[in-house]
């Protein structure tokens, strides 16, 4: 499985934009980059995912290399809510299982 | 739809004995999935299934047991309770093991082993 590369915690203050950060040198050409996030006490959640392009959805945006060689969650404006562990993960179109990493544990300031 | 369920919601074992966690989906997913969480760490993958009468090994699959009777359901078995299974443990099911489908997951079973 590829693997990726994040921080292990991040800070930010509350209505600010966060951008967390995901290194994934060795992506494959079929691999997507999926990004989940788990609230406390909870089962993760889907947030978003990419091949190539740029994505945006309701909840974040998926900001890609153009070397697809790393990526960053764009989370607009935080809210306490926000404040979770993500996860990024490299999953192929052919079969695979999701393999979480330990994450980046954001902390969202009041 | 209820999405992906899971119970108990927590339980206390004794070292030995045997108990079934639950998981079921109404979401007619084919890839269904149990991961454990200890804490402070990610999410390892103990056996998935990718269609009814298919299950296979994840990272960590030795002391659980699991079967695919029926799409809907994916009960994980403890076999004989070890304090080394203490954990957090959560199901996940997905529409197909291929394609970049997303994973909907359970809310967890936590479960002390004494």
């Amino acid at each position: 499985d590829a693997k990726t590369t994040q921080p292990n915690s991040m800070e930010s203050n509350e209505e600010e934009p966060v951008h967390l950060p995901c290194n994934h040198s060795t992506i494959s050409g079929t691999d997507y980059i999926h990004w989940y996030r788990q609230l406390p006490s909870q089962g993760p959640e889907y947030v978003i995912h990419g091949l190539t392009s740029n994505v945006n959805n309701r909840m974040a945006s998926l900001a890609i290399a153009e070397d697809r060689k790393s990526s960053t969650l764009i989370l607009h404006r935080a809210t306490l809510r926000d404040a979770a562990v993500y996860y990024c993960i490299l999953r192929d179109n052919y079969g695979q299982n999701f393999v979480f990493g330990p994450g980046t544990r954001l902390s969202v300031l009041p | 739809n209820a999405g992906v369920t899971q119970t108990p919601k927590f339980q206390v074992l004794k070292t030995g004995q045997s108990m079934t966690l639950q998981c079921a989906q109404d979401m007619n997913h084919e890839y269904m999935s149990w991961y454990r969480q200890d804490p402070g760490m990610g999410l390892r993958l103990i056996h998935y299934s990718v269609g009814a009468g298919i299950t296979d090994q994840g990272e960590v699959p030795n002391g659980y047991n699991v079967s695919r009777s029926t799409t809907e359901d994916f009960p994980l078995r403890l076999l004989s309770a070890a304090p080394s299974q203490t954990s957090v443990y959560f199901c996940a099911s997905s529409y197909s093991f291929r394609g970049p489908y997303e994973q909907y997951f359970g809310p967890g079973t936590r479960l002390t082993v004494t």
